[in-house]
């Protein structure tokens, strides 16, 4: 079946610093979401993108839809404490009736 | 402004007996999916239904599992004669409608312990 391929698994980072992750897959994807998730609590929709090349901006986040529809980044500018958590990617994929298939996770924690 | 809504947040259950996830979707959203995460693990989508109706059960186990989501009330996930394989967090999402551009937003799922 589809999978996602999400890097790097964890990450420490200086508050400050910019972050970068992303997803790549085997197969084309129509879709690429981006979410976090708070220890005990559900994922938080970040970015959605829609359209291969698509470049999206939340804040300090940006993710993009490849081009190639086969990989999807999210990059956080000037990281702060409360970036702390498990980011997610997600997507659907060709022939999905809506299910998301998701990534392992990049869990980013954040030195004071 | 009431997000998705799961309950309970914790359920703890002896081996055999039956678990009922409950799911309430957002105002206006007439579709439900459910999906199942395990300790360090991304989430594994398990079902997806629209209203009295199921759409795609392709990640449901094929015994003891199934769901619902009637014409009123919340959706609900059945686990039947659970076992300790069953422990996980069970999340639901909604989405307006089904189809590409509608992104779904989760509630924060019920953690569910088998004894």
């Amino acid at each position: 079946g589809q999978q996602l391929n999400q890097s790097p698994q964890s990450m420490f980072i200086q508050e400050g610093e910019d972050v970068s992750m992303n997803c790549t897959s085997s197969s084309i994807f129509n879709t690429w979401l981006w979410y976090k998730q708070d220890p005990g609590e559900g994922p938080v929709l970040l970015i959605a993108l829609y359209k291969a090349g698509e470049l999206t901006s939340n804040g300090r986040l940006t993710a993009q839809f490849g081009i190639t529809r086969k990989d999807s980044f999210l990059n956080i500018s000037a990281s702060i404490p409360s970036d702390v958590g498990i980011y997610f990617c997600a997507g659907q994929g060709q022939g999905s009736q809506g299910n998301l298939i998701f990534g392992k996770g990049t869990k980013l924690s954040v030195k004071p | 402004n009431a997000g998705v809504m799961q309950n309970p947040r914790h359920l703890v259950r002896r081996r055999g007996q039956e678990a009922r996830l409950r799911c309430s979707p957002m105002k206006g959203h007439s579709h439900v999916y459910w999906y199942r995460q395990l300790p360090e693990e991304g989430l594994k989508f398990m079902v997806y239904l629209q209203k009295e109706n199921i759409i795609d059960e392709s990640g449901m186990p094929k015994e003891r599992f199934s769901a619902e989501f009637p014409k009123e009330g919340p959706s609900i996930l059945r686990i039947q004669q659970v076992v300790r394989g069953d422990s996980a967090a069970y999340f639901c999402a909604s989405s307006p409608w089904g189809q590409r551009n509608q992104p779904q937003h989760f509630g924060d799922g019920t953690r569910l312990s088998i004894l």
